[in-house]
């Protein structure tokens, strides 16, 4: 069985483009969340989606925003790069939100804006 | 909101040796409280848990133990081998939340 997947696996950008970071979750599942993750930090939650609809969003700027499919799969865009904004970007998938279930995590997409 | 501390940062243990994480939580309803490891060019894998209704939890060579009256919880991983070396996250959560507070990490390396 096919795990999360994310593309693409790395991905360089210039300061002040756009980026838009695509991620399938598991066969099944229907909630969707990104996580950004500066090197040598855990994984900060940006946004979670759930039945298309958003059910959380993290302390980020509104240069964020996400959008989930109705096969379930997600989009994340960052408009107006920084170079700050350069971390491993994590999607996870899980069957219900609230914790109830285990979220799976996939490889991410490294990003790195220069 | 939730503030997540793990300590050591970094770990090195010798082969066949024990490794102890300890992860303090500040918010009092947290009641999930998993572990993840990161390997090298890979996203976290959940690699075991435990329920605020119990204090111990043992899946062959890990364990997790749990004080909520202190608002810690452990990873022990018995029998170290090369494989365990990677970044370790704790995580504690609760019902209802949308999302994973992970704490800093630890780095443990397995010297052979």
């Amino acid at each position: 069985d096919a795990g999360v997947t994310q593309s693409p696996t790395h991905l360089i950008k210039t300061r002040g483009q756009q980026v838009t970071l695509r991620c399938s979750p598991i066969s099944g599942h229907k909630s969707v969340s990104w996580y950004q993750q500066v090197l040598g930090q855990g994984p900060q939650f940006i946004f979670q989606y759930y039945e298309k609809e958003e059910r959380g969003r993290g302390n980020f700027p509104d240069r964020f925003s996400a959008r989930q499919f109705p096969n379930y799969s997600s989009e994340l865009n960052v408009n107006a790069l920084l170079l700050g904004d350069s971390a491993l970007y994590l999607c996870a998938s899980s069957l219900s939100v609230g914790g109830e279930t285990e979220a799976f995590f996939g490889q991410g997409t490294r990003l790195t804006v220069v | 909101g939730e503030n997540v501390e793990q300590h050591p940062s970094t770990l090195s243990v010798q082969e066949g040796d024990s490794a102890v994480i300890k992860c303090t939580y500040s918010d009092s309803a947290s009641n999930y409280f998993p572990w993840y490891k990161q390997e090298l060019g890979k996203g976290p894998q959940l690699i075991i848990d435990i329920r605020s209704n119990v204090g111990e939890k043992k899946d062959q060579r890990i364990a997790v133990t749990l004080n909520k009256t202190a608002k810690h919880f452990s990873l022990h991983i018995t029998e170290t081998q090369p494989e365990d070396s990677a970044v370790y996250f704790c995580a504690p959560f609760h019902f209802g939340n949308e999302k994973l507070t992970f704490g800093t990490g630890t780095r443990l390396t397995i010297i052979p």
